[in-house]
């Protein structure tokens, strides 16, 4: 049983199109981090973010944190080619250090 | 970002033999590294944590045996496949993190196995 929900498990949109992914969890996290990943390649770290209700932006990309931490999401505008790849959640929960990873979502953006 | 290296990229290996794979920090020390397995279309799970100059702490289900994990010195963490089997194949993925925020981590580029 995965601690962490993410949905969509996969998403192929048009370039110029936003996305959102979403991470869920009944668990309350400490932090939640955000990674991308390319096929053949090791997760890059995106963000993290530490405080409930807290939002970061990172260029096109949105990131939330709930008011409980027991989910965040990832919103893209004006998605480009280049975003393409398997995005992942993941967290400590509150009595822990170790990441728990979401299933992940595949996302496409056609040109 | 922090920069973290992994060697081999890639292994191919008979079954029965032994392969070590070396996680490196290169721009920071780490005290703590983790190494994760990854089967095609799905997340990492978490195999160990590897820890400089202790024994490493094993998740649940794997063969600390099977799994040998050495952290010789705060940059370097190796861990090998001893007497694989096909079913080892896999994706293998360190990471380490740069701070005492040891959730924040930064991962290598992984290491694909393929035992025949």
């Amino acid at each position: 049983t995965q601690l962490l929900e993410q949905s969509p498990q996969f998403l192929s949109i048009q370039e110029g199109e936003n996305l959102t992914v979403y991470c869920n969890s009944s668990s309350v996290f400490s932090s939640l981090q955000w990674y991308r990943q390319e096929p053949g390649e090791g997760p890059v770290l995106l963000v993290t973010v530490v405080t409930g209700g807290e939002v970061k932006k990172l260029k096109r990309l949105t990131f939330q944190f709930g008011d409980a931490r027991k989910d965040s999401s990832l919103h893209i505008t004006a998605a480009q080619p280049g975003d393409t790849g398997l995005y992942l959640c993941a967290g400590p929960p509150s009595n822990d250090y170790k990441l728990s990873f979401g299933a992940g979502t595949t996302v496409t953006v056609r040109a | 970002g922090a920069v973290v290296s992994q060697h081999p990229s890639w292994v191919i290996c008979k079954s029965g033999t032994s392969v070590k794979i070396e996680c490196r920090s290169l721009d920071f020390q780490a005290t703590t590294m983790f190494w994760y397995r990854q089967f095609p279309k799905q997340s990492l799970m978490l195999m160990a944590t590897s820890n400089e100059g202790s024994k490493a702490t094993y998740e649940q289900g794997v063969e600390k045996d099977k799994f040998l994990i050495n952290h010789a010195s705060l940059t370097l963490s190796t861990l090998t496949v001893t007497s694989a089997h096909p079913e080892d194949s896999s994706f293998y993925i360190c990471s380490a993190p740069t701070s005492g925020l040891l959730y924040e981590q930064y991962f290598g580029p992984g290491t694909r196995l393929t035992v025949t």
